[in-house]
């Protein structure tokens, strides 16, 4: 069965508004998670590490105050894309490892977010 | 910024023939791993190959990796219809970021 889950699977939202997307870990603590987006047709992007407790890490070029991520518990990481636009419109995923430290990493089943 | 380059692109055979797709990186790595994903899905995670690691068997899966060239390689062998999915080779240089490949587009046809 499923050990990362996502929510909303998908989303559809006006230009301007606020989405917030899920990211749990179902039977183990997470306290690392990773966002990623990925355009049709193409791989996946890594946005962020999600850090349980601690400021998220982002990558180059990803904009931290447009994608707000907060990791408040040891299960639920939650990614904001503020003020959205049609060109946020993506695939987002998100992936944990199962234990600390571990190489082999659970993806969650990704958000479609649709930005009109 | 992605530093994994897969090929083909697209790969189409009939079912029962083999597929081997291939991956190419830049820097050096700790491990790199291989998904499928179904279109519109998430990923799933097929197999793992470590630095250390020259060649790897699971089930119908065999990855070979060569880190003088940088290269991997993903063969599937009795490919099935069911196998047609996008597979994206990931690379791990630590801390469990991930850098993804290009992918491809594998179409079994029945």
């Amino acid at each position: 069965g499923a050990v990362v889950s996502q929510h909303p699977s998908w989303v559809i939202c006006k230009s301007g508004t606020s989405v917030k997307i899920e990211c749990r870990s179902l039977d183990f603590q997470a306290t690392t998670m990773f966002w990623y987006r990925q355009f049709p047709k193409q791989s996946l992007m890594l946005m962020a590490t999600s850090n349980e407790g601690s400021k998220a890490t982002y990558e180059q070029g990803v904009e931290k105050d447009k994608f707000l991520i907060n990791h408040a518990s040891l299960t639920l990481s939650t990614l904001t894309v503020t003020s959205a636009h049609p060109e946020d419109s993506s695939f987002y995923i998100c992936s944990a490892p199962k234990r600390e430290g571990q190489d082999t990493q659970y993806f969650g089943p990704g958000t479609r977010l649709t930005v009109l | 910024s992605q530093q994994g380059e897969e090929d083909p692109q697209a790969l189409s055979i009939q079912e029962g023939e083999n597929a081997t797709m291939n991956c190419s990186y830049k820097t050096s790595i700790n491990n790199l791993q291989w998904y499928r994903q179904n279109s519109g899905r998430g990923l799933v995670h097929l197999i793992l190959i470590r630095s250390n690691e020259r060649e790897k068997h699971s089930g119908r899966l065999r990855v070979t990796l060569d880190t003088s060239k940088k290269s991997s390689s993903l063969l599937i062998t009795a490919s099935r219809a069911a196998d047609t999915a996008s597979y994206f080779c990931a690379t791990d240089s630590g801390g469990s970021r991930l850098t993804f490949g290009e992918g491809t587009q594998l179409t079994v046809n029945p």
